[in-house]
């Protein structure tokens, strides 16, 4: 089972490009990389999800680079409603059975 | 509100008392998870269901737990003889292909 490595926190001031960095140095062939957002009180909350290169959605984006080791999560000029905790996440696309979220990075957005 | 619903979201109880949870995913998911968080920490995964037929179930999951899905739609978590280390958050997700849905969670105390 392939676990994760992520900052504990970061802290960023509104309006900047936030990138989170994440280690797997242990991801398997057909393991994909999902990044999951989570506000007190709620569960996670499905943000990107990639194989390898970059994908891009409304929300953020997603760079892998060719030996997959690492990924890193790109949130463009965050607002307040950004704080949050962030899970790496790697397993199969379809349903890893025991996905492992480790403790997360805690961002927190400053005015 | 993903559609992943949960019920209680807060449940109160003293030792030793038995407590059960509902979840009720989006209905066409044939995939049900349920996870624990306690306070600091990421979801860790309990117990899988593949439609009715439980797949996986963590080491975290003591011989006090139980988990059904009747039917392959909704399901249940009961733990017996709570212990105040049971204290947590209880997610359900659901999945079809991908991403998971999370509910808003269950919330116990154990007293």
């Amino acid at each position: 089972l392939a676990k994760t490595t992520q900052p504990i926190s970061m802290d960023s001031y509104e309006g900047q490009e936030v990138n989170i960095t994440c280690s797997h140095n242990n991801i398997a062939t057909n393991d994909y990389i999902t990044w999951y957002q989570q506000f007190p009180s709620q569960g996670p909350r499905f943000i990107i999800q990639g194989y390898k290169t970059k994908v891009t959605n409304e929300v953020a984006s997603l760079f892998i680079p060719a030996d997959r080791k690492s990924s890193t999560l790109s949130l463009p000029r965050v607002s307040l409603s950004d704080t949050a905790v962030y899970y790496c996440l790697v397993g199969g696309q379809t349903g890893a059975n025991n996905l492992f979220f480790g403790t997360g990075t805690r961002l927190t957005v400053i005015p | 509100d993903t559609g992943v619903s949960q019920d209680p979201r807060h449940k109160i109880t003293k030792r030793g008392q038995n407590v059960t949870f509902r979840c009720d995913p989006i209905s066409e998911h044939n995939r049900l998870y349920w996870y624990r968080q306690t306070l600091g920490q990421g979801p860790e995964f309990l117990t899988y269901f593949q439609n009715e037929a439980q797949l996986e179930k963590s080491r975290l999951l003591s011989d006090r737990f139980s988990a059904e899905r009747p039917k392959g739609s909704f399901s249940t978590l009961e733990i017996q003889r709570t212990e105040q280390g049971d204290s947590a958050m209880y997610l359900c997700a659901s999945s079809q292909v991908g991403e998971l849905f999370f509910g808003e969670g269950s919330r116990l105390t154990v007293l």
